[in-house]
């Protein structure tokens, strides 16, 4: 099956800073790309859909100022948490689509970024 | 989408049958039923997903009623490995998934 990766897997960082995660597809091509957010104990949140050579679309309550989603090729997309404070910490999980619009699914391994 | 519900958490013995049931009793004709499974830590992993018919793959079997308000995954062997929180999700597209907080599954030894 197609394959999604996510860089970093885990990240440390000081409160202030900004933090890039990276989703690429690596034996496929993804125009759009989602990306979701997981607390603990909690289900998965999306956040944005990055478009590929377009704007990202962001979920209501989404700040797009501080969450920056960049799709610049058909096998990349980047988010940017900005600014991070310790209530960003969460896991962080992007996916793309198979081929067929009512297929599946296919997930990165997740990165889990904490603010100190 | 319609919504699902799901039993919050159940067992299962090593080598016996999983049987998780769904809910979907809102589910509307050009909606699909989608599994999906995550392990702790880890993203989620797509397993079945099917329309009206049921569906079997190398992962697992997908039961639908025929009235489609309810279906069951079956994991027919357990292992182990199979820990993990299961989510039934209903949509017209494999777009925009909304996720319950899914049935935690633990296989026992």
């Amino acid at each position: 099956g197609a394959v999604v990766s996510q860089h970093p897997s885990w990240v440390i960082c000081k409160s202030g800073t900004s933090v890039k995660i990276e989703c690429r597809s690596l034996d496929f091509q993804a125009t759009t790309m989602f990306w979701y957010r997981q607390f603990p104990k909690q289900s998965l949140m999306l956040m944005a859909t990055s478009n590929e050579g377009s704007k990202a679309t962001y979920e209501q309550g989404v700040e797009k100022d501080k969450f920056l989603i960049n799709h610049a090729s058909l096998t990349l997309s980047t988010l940017t948490v900005t600014s991070a404070h310790p209530e960003d910490s969460s896991f962080y999980i992007c996916s793309a689509p198979g081929p067929t619009a009512t297929g599946e699914l296919f997930f990165g391994e997740g990165s889990r970024l904490t603010v100190l | 989408d319609a919504k699902t519900t799901q039993p919050p958490s159940m067992d299962c013995a090593e080598g016996r049958a999983a049987n998780l049931p769904c809910n979907h009793s809102t589910i509307s004709g050009n909606e699909y039923v989608y599994w999906y499974r995550q392990i702790h830590s880890q993203g989620p992993q797509y397993i079945i997903h099917g329309l009206k018919n049921n569906e079997t793959n190398e992962m697992a079997s997908l039961i639908i009623t025929e009235d489609r308000k309810s279906s069951t995954l079956i994991l027919p062997h357990a292992t182990l490995r199979d820990t993990a929180v299961y989510y039934c999700i209903v949509s017209g597209n494999n777009r925009k998934l909304i996720w319950g907080l899914g049935t935690s599954l633990a296989v026992n030894p």
